[in-house]
């Protein structure tokens, strides 16, 4: 079956704009989290959604925000942003929110903000 | 609040030789464990995971980790390295029954696994 699918798979954008990110579960999957990967902080929570609520969300300013609709698909948004939000932004699936099946990754959207 | 820490940000080992990566982790609450391995410019594949049961889990590629909940680590091995091994690997921890909900993933730093030949 096709695996997490995260849309774009690159991104530039300028210092101040802002951007969407997509991110399609596995068929099935109600639980979709996202993390931010830099070399500098390693892999940080930004939230997880299941059945279109967000449950829980990580220490990052409320220019990250996110939502999932109701065919489990999710898109994260940045806004107005900032050289550091420069990263590899991680979509993962899961059929439940504890995540005892493990949570499948996307292959990520690399953001570079100049 | 969860935390791990993986000790060794390299580790070098021999084509063919013992593969040991260490993983230790706090949790106030039982907590279930994930190593993933990380391929350049790719996300992140789930090698394998504690959830319950037996302590000793088995995942892709050879690799297996133990749940020693006395020692609060969680290493992983394989018996014999490959080429193909030399990747990042991450240790995770959740804590999916820390009442509020749970707080996604916390990772550890990673260990770049380098093989030679």
């Amino acid at each position: 079956k096709a695996g997490v699918t995260q849309t774009p798979r690159y991104l530039i954008k300028t210092r101040g704009q802002q951007v969407t990110l997509s991110c399609s579960p596995i068929s099935g999957h109600r639980s979709v989290s996202w993390y931010q990967q830099t070399p500098g902080q390693g892999l940080q929570f930004l939230f997880e959604y299941f059945s279109e609520t967000q449950r829980n969300k990580g220490n990052f300013p409320g220019r990250f925000s996110g939502r999932q609709f109701s065919n489990s698909r999710s898109e994260m948004n940045v806004s107005t942003l900032e050289l550091g939000d420069s990263a590899l932004y991680l979509c993962a699936s899961s059929p439940d929110p504890q995540g005892a099946h493990g949570y499948t990754f996307g292959s990520g959207t690399r953001l570079t903000v100049v | 609040a969860q935390s791990v820490t993986q000790l060794g940000s390299h580790v070098s080992v021999s084509e063919g030789a013992l593969v040991l990566l260490r993983c230790n982790y706090s949790s106030s609450v039982p907590p279930y464990l994930f190593w993933y391995v990380q391929y350049p410019n790719q996300g992140l594949q789930l090698l394998l995971k504690y959830t319950t049961g037996a302590t000793l889990v088995k995942g892709i590629n050879g690799f297996e980790a133990e749940f020693k909940k006395s020692e609060t680590s969680f290493h992983l091995t394989k018996p014999s390295a490959h080429m193909s091994d030399a990747a990042e690997y991450f240790c995770a921890v959740s804590a999916p029954y820390s009442g509020g909900g749970a707080d996604g993933l916390t990772f550890g730093k990673g260990t770049h696994l380098i093989i030679q030949p």
